[in-house]
C-alpha cells in the first residue's frame, strides 16, 4: 500500500518558469490537501479538495493553482515560479467519514527551490 | 480563524528524562487536537490525537493532556529514546480545516 506519493522529490526552478507537482493516493480517499512548510512556520493550507472537481483556496493560495479530476490526483501547479515560494510542499489525503476526516495521511515532500 | 501557538521552538533532553510540548489555540469551536511527528526527510506522521469531550490520552508512552477552558494541550513523552528526536507539530481543528503550530524540533542525546 503506497499511501501518498508525490513526484518529483527535489527541482530547482527559474524565476518566471512553471512546474507542476504530483500527487497521488491510493487509499480511495475523497479529501486532498497541499500544503508548504517553511522553516519555523509550520505548515501552511494551499489548496484543498473535498472530491473530484471540487477545490478550494486555503490560507496561502496566491502563485498556485490546482485540479481535481479523479479521486486518486490532485496536482499543483505554479504558473510563474518566485523565489517566495521555494519551500517544502506536502501533498496530504483523508476519509470523508466524520470521525477520520481531520486525521491525515501525507507525502514524502517535494523541495523547491526558485533562483 | 484558529491561530495555534507552540512553545518550545527545540527542546534538548538526555536519553530517558521526560519531554513536553505545549501548545494554545484561539479558536474555542476547535474539537480536535492531533500531534504529528515529523523524522527528517519524511512527511509528518499521526502519532496521538485528543478530541474535546476527554481531558487526557495515553499511548505507551506518549500522552496528550487538553484543557478546554484555558485552550491549551501538551503532548508529554515520557522515558525518551534517541529514535524519539523529530520536529513535532501540534494542530486544532473545529468546523474548518487543521492548522498547524509552527513546530518542536525535539533532540534526544544519548
Amino acid at each position: 500500500n503506497a499511501g501518498v506519493t508525490q513526484t518529483p522529490k527535489f527541482r530547482i526552478l527559474k524565476i518566471g518558469q512553471s512546474m507542476t507537482l504530483q500527487c497521488t493516493q491510493d487509499m480511495n480517499h475523497n479529501y486532498m490537501y497541499w500544503y508548504r512548510q517553511d522553516p519555523g512556520m509550520g505548515l501552511k493550507l494551499i489548496y484543498y479538495s473535498v472530491g473530484a472537481g471540487i477545490t478550494d483556496k486555503g490560507e496561502v493560495p496566491n502563485g498556485y493553482n490546482v485540479s481535481r479530476s479523479t479521486t486518486e490526483d490532485f496536482p499543483l501547479r505554479l504558473e510563474l515560479a518566485a523565489p517566495s515560494q521555494t519551500s517544502v510542499y506536502f501533498c496530504a489525503s483523508s476519509s470523508d467519514r466524520e470521525i477520520q476526516a481531520n486525521v491525515l495521511t501525507f507525502g514524502a515532500g517535494s523541495r523547491l527551490t526558485v533562483l | 480563524g484558529e491561530n495555534v501557538e507552540q512553545h518550545p521552538s527545540t527542546l534538548s533532553v538526555q536519553e530517558g528524562d521526560s519531554a513536553v510540548i505545549k501548545c494554545t489555540y484561539s479558536d474555542s469551536a476547535s474539537n480536535y487536537f492531533p500531534w504529528y511527528k515529523q523524522e527528517l526527510g519524511k512527511g509528518p506522521q499521526l502519532i496521538i490525537d485528543i478530541r474535546s469531550n476527554v481531558g487526557e490520552k495515553k499511548d505507551q508512552r506518549i500522552a496528550v493532556t487538553l484543557n478546554k477552558t484555558a485552550k491549551h494541550f501538551s503532548l508529554h513523552i515520557t522515558e525518551t529514546q534517541p529514535e524519539d528526536s523529530a520536529v513535532y507539530f501540534c494542530a486544532a481543528s473545529g468546523f474548518q480545516k487543521l492548522v498547524f503550530g509552527t513546530g518542536t524540533r525535539l533532540l534526544v542525546s544519548p
